[in-house]
């Protein structure tokens, strides 16, 4: 099983609300991260976990909260978001976290913010 | 800095050759990734290259030059489905995060 998976596929949201996307491995890796992509810009890194742990949080809004719960699952809570958020969210994995790991991407859920 | 320059689109015709170039300050990245990414999809892994020199894979190369912060990704016998978007991305540092450019956007021509 080589397969990142992320759910849900599409996501709107009002700015009052509050949701999560979720992300989930089962190759043992043990880095996951997120990644925001506007269209027809390079994804953006926004969180990195390693071993579970939150290793790199790149100045992201509070808006955002990542959870690792356990080694196959991430999530990305969402609350009082702005339109300007609304994008492709991307989650990956690799194996360590190491120099030179390839990293493997899921589908991505696109976010509308209304 | 870590910038990271390569060409916003080229077109080339089905069968032939392409080399889509990368730039990047020598500072601050130990290797390059390359990855293809369909419109609406996911990047998906083509290479990685941390050493002087090329890497070849069926019609997919890349070659890096560290001491000239400049790597290239060549694709051969191309075919439509190859139309897509081709990231370099630099890879280390102390977390050994990506940092992405802005990708180049292939278009294959019949």
């Amino acid at each position: 099983d080589t397969e990142v998976t992320q759910t849900p596929k599409h996501l709107v949201m009002g700015m009052t609300n509050k949701k999560s996307l979720k992300c989930e491995q089962h190759m043992g890796h043990r880095a996951m991260y997120w990644y925001k992509q506007k269209a027809k810009k390079p994804p953006e890194l926004m969180f990195v976990y390693s071993y579970e742990k939150l290793s790199i949080n790149e100045s992201v809004p509070s808006r955002f909260s990542p959870e690792c719960p356990n080694s196959s699952l991430l999530n990305l809570h969402l609350h009082a978001l702005q339109p300007e958020d609304s994008a492709l969210y991307l989650c990956a994995s690799s194996q360590e976290g190491r120099e030179g790991d390839e990293q493997y991407f899921g589908p991505g859920t696109r976010l509308t913010v209304t | 800095g870590q910038n990271i320059d390569q060409p916003t689109e080229m077109t080339a015709t089905e069968g032939a050759i392409v080399q889509i170039n990368c730039t990047y300050q020598t500072s601050g990245f130990n290797g390059l990734f390359w990855y293809q990414q369909h419109a609406g999809e996911a990047p998906t892994f083509l290479s990685y290259n941390v050493l002087d020199g090329l890497e070849e894979k069926g019609r997919f190369s890349s070659f890096l030059s560290r001491s000239k912060g400049y790597s290239y990704l060549l694709l051969k016998e191309l075919q439509m489905k190859d139309s897509a978007s081709y990231l370099c991305a630099g890879s280390g540092g102390s977390n050994y995060k990506l940092t992405f450019g802005k990708g180049t956007l292939l278009t294959v021509n019949p």
